[in-house]
């Protein structure tokens, strides 16, 4: 079946603007979470929707941060005004009722 | 304060001997451990998973060890291919987070298998 897709895969935006990330989940899946790694480092949590629950939002770095999940469906992420730290590869995943997570491949974000 | 640690960032080892990828954690409300393996330009993929009820869990040439009075678990995967060279993620949830399911990650640990 299908697994978490996630788009762009590729984005390059210049200092100052803002972008939005897109992640799909898997069907049915009623978790889901976005990370962000950035290069040489691990897995950084950012926030966790889970069902109708208010989201756990407790890793986002700044109020620059936010990201808005439609039901049990489609997620974005959107950074305003980027800066160059917020270089980094996004990843989202998501799960059922399992801990395990399925994760998509990451957009890979370059501010310069 | 980070609550789980991969000390070391990289390990090297022969193909056809065992790997032993090591994670602590800080946390005694964790009681949910998983591996996860990642390829450079994809996502991680979940490798293995152990519940604090037990104390071993194998999957084929792959078999994770707990330790919760040390608070360490470690991967072990004998033996070792060349396709298994990945950075591989420790990770750890509780069953009594608000939030089950979330997991906190380590930094990862970079295996190298040389033919």
């Amino acid at each position: 079946g299908a697994g978490v897709s996630q788009s762009p895969s590729n984005k390059v935006t210049e200092k100052g603007k803002d972008v939005e990330l897109r992640c799909d989940p898997i069907s049915g899946h009623t978790a889901l979470y976005w990370y962000r790694q950035r290069l040489g480092q691990g897995l950084e949590f950012l926030i966790y929707f889970q069902g109708n629950s208010a989201p756990d939002k407790s890793g986002l770095p700044s109020d620059r941060f936010s990201a808005e999940r439609t039901g049990e469906s489609v997620s974005t992420l959107t950074i305003q005004r980027t800066q160059q730290e917020d270089s980094a590869v996004y990843l989202c995943a998501s799960s059922s009722h399992s801990y395990e997570q399925y994760f998509g491949p990451g957009t890979r974000l370059t501010v310069t | 304060d980070q609550q789980v640690k991969q000390n070391s960032p990289s390990l090297s080892v022969q193909e056809g001997r065992i790997s032993i990828l090591n994670c602590d954690y800080t946390n005694s409300m964790f009681d949910y451990f998983l591996w996860y393996k990642k390829y450079p330009a994809e996502g991680p993929t979940f490798l293995i998973s152990i519940s604090s009820i037990k104390d071993k869990n194998e999957d084929g040439r792959f078999t994770v060890f707990l330790n919760k009075s040390a608070k360490h678990l470690s991967l072990h995967i004998v033996p070792s291919q060349p396709g298994d060279s990945a950075v591989y993620f420790c990770a750890a949830s509780s069953l009594y987070n608000t939030n089950a399911g979330k997991s906190t990650f380590g930094d990862g640990t970079t295996l190298t298998v040389k033919p």
